[in-house]
């Protein structure tokens, strides 16, 4: 049974930092891996999804990254900004996708 | 291309009542999940749905609990005689073709608070 888990579960940074935020999973089968972006009281925002065969994706400041051997999957966030605040999920699988409970983010101007 | 659309946003229902969440997916995509986020928890899955079949329903209470994806119209996730744990935020995703990617795009949830 596949199990995601976050850290941290929450973190704050000063307005310019470099962060990485980091993602675990217990079955090294895990097909793709998608990382979402959630705000209060909003849906998900998809942000990069980690298809089986690849080992990362960029987009703009965002760089994720899939280590299927070890288990984990850390997305790189630059230059953040406060607009970066928001709860970021992880997610592994296929059709059925399993969460982790997600790194509420701060970014302090 | 609209996005993931869903409906009501929030829904509030007294014990014993039954709710009814609408979900009209991305156009031109077949497959259709639902999952279910209570309060403090992640998301967690609870059915997948091609036009008129359930494909993946392990993630369903046994109980209460339906969907349905007709061959017109949203997918509907109905919950009977809804109880005060149900309360939570109700996700639905979709995708295209399965054979190209299973990245899934969420709508913005409907909230179903049970008084």
């Amino acid at each position: 049974k596949q199990e995601v888990t976050q850290i941290p579960a929450a973190l704050s940074v000063p307005e310019g930092e470099n962060l990485v935020l980091n993602c675990s999973f217990t079955d090294s089968a895990i097909y793709n891996l998608q990382w979402f972006r959630q705000d209060p009281g909003k849906g998900l925002t998809s942000l990069l999804l980690i298809q089986s065969s690849q080992r990362e994706q960029t987009s703009g400041r965002l760089n994720a990254s899939l280590d299927k051997s070890s288990g984990r999957s850390t997305l790189y966030i630059a230059a953040s900004q406060p607009g970066d605040s928001a709860t970021y999920l992880c997610a592994g699988g296929s059709e059925k996708l399993v969460f982790g409970k997600g790194t509420k983010l701060t970014v302090n101007p | 291309n609209a996005g993931v659309m869903q409906n009501p946003r929030h829904l509030v229902r007294r014990r014993g009542q039954e709710a009814r969440l609408r979900c009209s997916p991305m156009k031109g995509h077949s497959h259709v999940y639902w999952y279910r986020q209570l309060p403090e928890e992640g998301l967690k899955f609870m059915v997948y749905l091609q036009k008129e079949n359930i494909i993946d329903e392990s993630g369903m209470p046994k109980e209460r609990f339906s969907a349905e994806f007709p061959k017109e119209g949203p997918s509907i996730l109905r919950i009977q005689q809804v109880v005060r744990g149900d309360s939570a935020a109700y996700f639905c995703a979709s995708s295209p073709d399965r054979t190209n990617s299973y990245e899934q795009y969420f709508g913005p949830g409907t909230r179903l608070t049970v008084t």
